[in-house]
């Protein structure tokens, strides 16, 4: 089992929709949960993270965190051509160092196609 | 945008030789990562670095080495370049506290051949 899963799509929705991208994760001692956003050729670019559970809301984007289920879902509203890109989910595994800094491990992304 | 730029950007180069990639970040930010990422695998951390001569290990390991005398530069070497080593690579750094975010650098594309 993969440490960090992700549906690798592509996930198509109309434009104005919602898109849904989940991710789950294997390790319940998970921490920290990031959203990273990657047009192709680009370097990934975050948009949102997230520590508690519940909903965090940040303009169009919703970040999703149900930590019993070990689910963590990013919510597009009025999706947009230029939302077009891959998604990929990070998760805090593991404290390193003098446990102040974070050792992310990378889900493989959900491409994500918004039609005209 | 974290100031992190990398360097070069593009690089072709033969089976054997030497490779040195370079980040330098302008963000005084005390972490620093080195990511390759490859289709199917999504980006997989090389080593990282928690201060200034202070390195270690992650998933990928083999086959590079890094270096960090500044807070700014974070080297990655690759000491005789393999095909398999053929990749995108990317740098990141963050500030202290481990929720904080990652930022990356734009990237270098690597051809071994």
């Amino acid at each position: 089992q993969k440490e960090v899963e992700q549906n690798s799509g592509p996930l198509s929705v109309p434009e104005g929709a919602i898109a849904s991208l989940n991710c789950t994760y294997s390790d319940r001692g998970s921490q920290s949960f990031f959203w990273y956003r990657q047009y192709s050729g680009k370097s990934p670019e975050l948009i949102m993270f997230i520590y508690s559970n519940g909903d965090k809301e940040d303009g169009r984007f919703t970040a999703q965190l149900n930590k019993a289920s070990q689910y963590v879902s990013l919510l597009i509203r009025d999706s947009q051509p230029s939302d077009s890109a891959t998604y990929l989910c990070a998760v805090l595994l593991i404290s390193v160092g003098d446990g102040t800094a974070s050792k992310l491990t990378f889900g493989t992304g959900t491409r994500l196609q918004v039609t005209l | 945008d974290a100031g992190i730029t990398q360097s070069p950007r593009h690089k072709v180069t033969e089976t054997g030789t030497p490779v040195t990639l370079r980040c330098h970040q302008t963000e005084n930010h005390r972490y620093m990562y080195w990511y390759r990422q490859d289709p199917g695998h999504g980006l997989r951390l090389i080593h990282y670095s928690y201060g200034v001569k202070d390195t270690d290990k992650g998933e990928v390991s083999d086959g590079y080495s890094v270096s960090r005398s500044k807070t700014e530069d974070f080297l990655l070497t690759l000491e005789s370049a393999t095909s398999s080593q053929t990749s995108v690579y990317f740098c990141a750094s963050s500030r202290t506290g481990k929720d904080q975010p990652q930022h990356f650098g734009d990237g270098t594309r690597l051809s071994i051949l």
